[in-house]
């Protein structure tokens, strides 16, 4: 498709469980994003990729949150040892420029995530 | 730290009636400036931006000015529809080493009604 893709777009998990969340950029994109936002609030930064590299982690909140890029395209954000508190929609974002291009950020449509 | 602070919501309208949602912002620097609509079960879509002061971002019949002496980009609407119902998000990128994540504020529920 010619958005971001995320999947999946619900997930439910208990507690303690191990989970993982998959975004799809728009093909050729540089920059990737991904978000936290809790219900009634904005989207808070977790981290950021320029291709594979991760120049960012300053927004996870915790050591139980880890994300990859290996080849530049495809990120996953897994979170270990999930705790309620983790409950929220997760976004990701793309961009065709660097960190320092200012060019507009492409949302996909989430995966809300529900732990019990 | 950077921040967005915009008008408590929700708020309701008439169809055709005037809309204004403030956002102001702390920021260093010069920041850009944008305005984000999230309709229902969809993703966050750009609507407008500034990337300097005095600057005026439009898009959809929707305007923001950029006004850094009030350090404000207050977003408004002659004439709203009932397809304008969203949450609509002030958001700033702060450039320099902040490698381009935006800060959002905490959302502004829109309902229009007929």
């Amino acid at each position: 498709g010619a958005g971001v893709s995320q999947s999946p777009r619900y997930k439910v998990a208990k507690r303690g469980q191990d989970v993982a969340l998959r975004c799809d950029p728009i093909s050729g994109h540089v920059s990737l994003f991904w978000y936290q936002q809790a219900l009634g609030q904005g989207p808070e930064f977790l981290t950021y990729f320029q291709n594979e590299a991760q120049l960012d982690k300053s927004g996870l909140p915790s050591d139980r949150f880890f994300a990859e890029r290996p080849e530049g395209s495809v990120s996953t954000l897994k979170i270990q040892r999930t705790q309620q508190e983790d409950s929220a929609v997760y976004l990701c974002a793309s961009s065709s420029g660097g960190a320092r291009d200012n060019q507009p950020q492409h949302f996909g449509d989430g995966t809300r995530l529900s732990i019990l | 730290g950077n921040s967005v602070t915009q008008m408590e919501g929700p708020v309701t309208l008439s169809e055709e009636a005037f809309l204004t949602i403030n956002c102001t912002y702390t920021a260093t620097g010069y920041p850009s400036l944008f305005w984000y609509v999230q309709y229902p079960g969809e993703g966050l879509q750009l609507l407008l931006k500034a990337t300097k002061a005095d600057d005026k971002g439009s898009n959809k019949g929707f305007e923001a000015t950029y006004r850094k002496e009030t350090t404000s980009f207050h977003l408004e609407k002659g004439s709203v529809q009932v397809s304008d119902s969203a949450v609509y998000f002030c958001a700033l990128w702060a450039g320099g080493t902040s490698y381009g994540k935006l800060t959002f504020g905490q959302g502004t529920i829109l309902t229009v009604h007929p």
